[in-house]
């Protein structure tokens, strides 16, 4: 148990469907992450908040939206995903930005 | 970009042998930081070692860090079982350099 929680752990949705992961850090922390894994790649850093303001944006494609209400909490908003989006999405967070990471369990999502 | 890139892909030892691996990067850092995956855990932070450190060692955890050859390494000392994971190490810079991780090294401990 590393102090981050992400909901739900998995997830089946359609090209047309929209849908919202969250991430939730009972760390304390400043900065918090999106990355994508997917088989065989390496992870990808997706978007990164730092005392709630978006410091990264790593060429995300529209369709993934990002949201950070406050240090605690994380969305990714999902809307008209493609099936090569199916991946493990991992939520994140550190003291402060670069510095040691918690990660959460990840969301399972797989786009029919 | 602070890929770091892990070397060799996959490692195969006998458990309670001394397992190192290696990180390459590009350009200078302030910090670099070792990860370990596995199924069980997830993803887990297992060091930090600063830029002005040349050691550092937590419980089986030795790293390593040059920086004049832009390199670190990581020995798992007595391994066991449970260290088959994948590791991953990811260098960072105080400023606006993009965290990214390389594809690890696959380690494998035979019972």
């Amino acid at each position: 148990e590393t102090g981050v929680t992400q909901t739900p752990r998995h997830l089946v949705m359609g090209m047309t469907n929209k849908k919202s992961l969250k991430c939730e850090q009972h760390l304390g922390h400043n900065a918090m992450y999106w990355y994508k894994q997917s088989a065989k790649k390496p992870l990808e850093l997706m978007f990164v908040y730092s005392l709630e303001e978006r410091v990264e944006n790593n060429s995300v494609p529209s369709r993934f939206s990002p949201e950070c209400p406050n240090s605690s909490h994380l969305f990714l908003h999902l809307h008209t995903l493609q099936p090569e989006d199916s991946a493990l999405y991992l939520c994140a967070s550190s003291q402060e930005y670069a510095l040691e990471q918690y990660f959460g369990p990840g969301t399972r999502l797989t786009v029919t | 970009s602070q890929q770091g890139e892990e070397d060799p892909q996959a490692l195969s030892i006998q458990e309670g042998e001394n397992a190192t691996m290696n990180c390459s990067y590009k350009t200078s850092i302030n910090n670099l930081q070792w990860y370990r995956q596995n199924s069980g855990r997830g993803l887990v932070h297992l060091i930090l070692i600063r830029s002005n450190e040349r050691e550092k060692h937590s419980g089986r955890l030795r790293v390593t860090l040059d920086t004049s050859k832009k390199s670190s390494s990581l020995l798992i000392t007595a391994s066991r079982a449970a260290d088959t994971a994948s590791y991953f190490c990811v260098g960072s810079n105080f400023g606006n350099e993009k965290l990214t991780f390389g594809t690890g090294t696959r380690l494998t401990i035979i019972p």
